[in-house]
Order: C-alpha cells, then sequence, then structure tokens
C-alpha cells in the first residue's frame, strides 16, 4: 500500500463545474497535509494546507481532512481552465528527525475545458 | 515570503560525465533542505535530507556514491550527479522549510532543474 494514493486521474470537468480530488494516507500519526497544484515544467505550489479535521476555506479552494478515515480533500469551486494542473496531495509524516519532510501522492490531473 | 533558487534551470550533458546543481535559499537560513526527483508523468520522491554541516540523510534505495551531496552553508546546499546515464535524466527540485517556529509548515520549493543526459 502506497503512503499516500490519490484517486487515479485524469479528472476533466467543464468551466464553472466543482472539480473533487480525493487523497488517503497510511500513516494515522500524520499531522500535517497540504495540496499542491503543478504545472508542466515547473515545481509544485502550495495551494492549501490543513491540520484539524474538518473544512478550510481559502477563496475557491476547500480542503476537507478526516483523521479517522485518514482521507483528506480538495474541492476547487468554479473551475477555471487555468486550473488545469496536476494536484499533489503531499503529508508529512509523524516524527523523525526532518523537519518538513513531506511524502507525496502520485498526482491527479486536472483538466478544465471551456 | 522565502524564496529558494535553482541553478541551472536545466541541463545536458554527456554520459558519464558530473553535473552539479546548486540550491538557494535567498532570504531566509536553512539548515535542511530536501533534494526531489520527478521521472515524467510521476510524482516527487524524495532523494536526500541535506543537513547544514553534517552527513546528508538518503532515502532508501538512492545512491550516495552517485548522488552527492553537500550542504557548506546556511543558504546553499548542492546536489552532485556522478557518472550521469540516461536514466538518470529527469527533474530534480530543492527545497527547504521555512525558519523559526514555522519550520513545521510546509516547504519553500526551487524552480526545478530539468536534467537530460545523452
Amino acid at each position: 500500500q502506497k503512503e499516500v494514493e490519490q484517486n487515479s486521474g485524469p479528472l476533466s470537468v467543464p468551466e464553472g463545474a466543482i472539480a473533487s480530488l480525493n487523497c488517503t494516507y497510511s500513516d494515522r500519526g500524520s499531522q500535517s497535509f497540504f495540496w499542491y497544484r503543478q504545472y508542466s515544467g515547473k515545481s509544485p505550489e502550495l495551494i492549501m494546507s490543513i491540520y484539524s479535521n474538518g473544512d478550510k476555506e481559502d477563496g475557491r479552494f476547500t480542503a476537507q481532512l478526516n483523521k479517522a478515515s485518514q482521507y483528506v480533500s480538495l474541492l476547487i469551486r468554479d473551475s477555471q481552465p487555468s486550473d488545469s494542473a496536476t494536484y499533489l496531495c503531499a503529508v508529512r509524516p509523524a516524527g523523525g528527525t526532518s523537519y518538513g519532510k513531506l511524502t507525496f501522492g502520485q498526482g491527479t490531473i486536472l483538466t478544465v475545458h471551456p | 515570503g522565502a524564496v529558494v533558487s535553482q541553478h541551472p534551470s536545466w541541463v545536458i550533458c554527456k554520459s558519464g560525465t558530473s553535473v552539479k546543481i546548486e540550491c538557494r535559499s535567498l532570504d531566509f537560513q536553512a539548515t535542511t533542505m530536501f533534494w526531489y526527483r520527478q521521472f515524467p508523468k510521476q510524482s516527487l520522491m524524495l532523494m536526500a535530507t541535506s543537513n547544514e554541516g553534517s552527513k546528508a540523510t538518503y532515502e532508501q534505495g538512492v545512491e550516495k556514491d552517485k548522488f552527492l551531496i553537500n550542504h557548506a552553508s546556511l543558504t546553499l546546499s548542492t546536489l552532485t550527479v556522478t557518472s550521469a546515464h540516461p536514466e538518470d535524466s529527469s527533474f530534480y527540485i530543492c527545497s527547504a522549510p521555512p525558519p523559526g517556529p514555522r519550520r513545521t509548515d510546509t516547504q519553500y520549493f526551487g524552480p526545478g532543474t530539468r536534467l537530460t543526459v545523452l
């Protein structure tokens, strides 16, 4: 079982729709969860971070965390063509000596078509 | 916000040669930096953790003698790919956690270095 697993893509949604991206993780002690967006040929950029159960909203983006189910999701409302990218779920493992060390999921390719 | 730079942004080299990639934190000190590798259509895989003033910590399966990491100052870490081969062609990305109380927060990523080995 992969440590961080994302729903297989690619995901295609029409402009203006809600895009839903999902991620599960295996380390029950994980405390920090992140969603990154990566355009082709570029490095990842942080979209959302979430640390507590529940929802966290930032503009058109909403991250949801359920630690009991070891599940984190990202909703993108009013999707735009510029949102077309690969979305990476990242989890910071519990414990360890390297602060900031992240484990990434395999990514979900999102395409928003006009 | 904090900025991390990488140099070069892309490099093409012949098989058997060595290539050095630099990662710099521009406006903050980074005692720890991370090196990732990303093959086409795959996710980021952590290669090693670079520690200022001490040896790097390599992830399982990463050859430490092939991927030499030096973190000689608080703002610079280097990754040297020794005796590069075509299978080493990849996108190499470094990152650093923010300093101070937010060091358990996420990481600042460099723009990446595209390595092509002919």
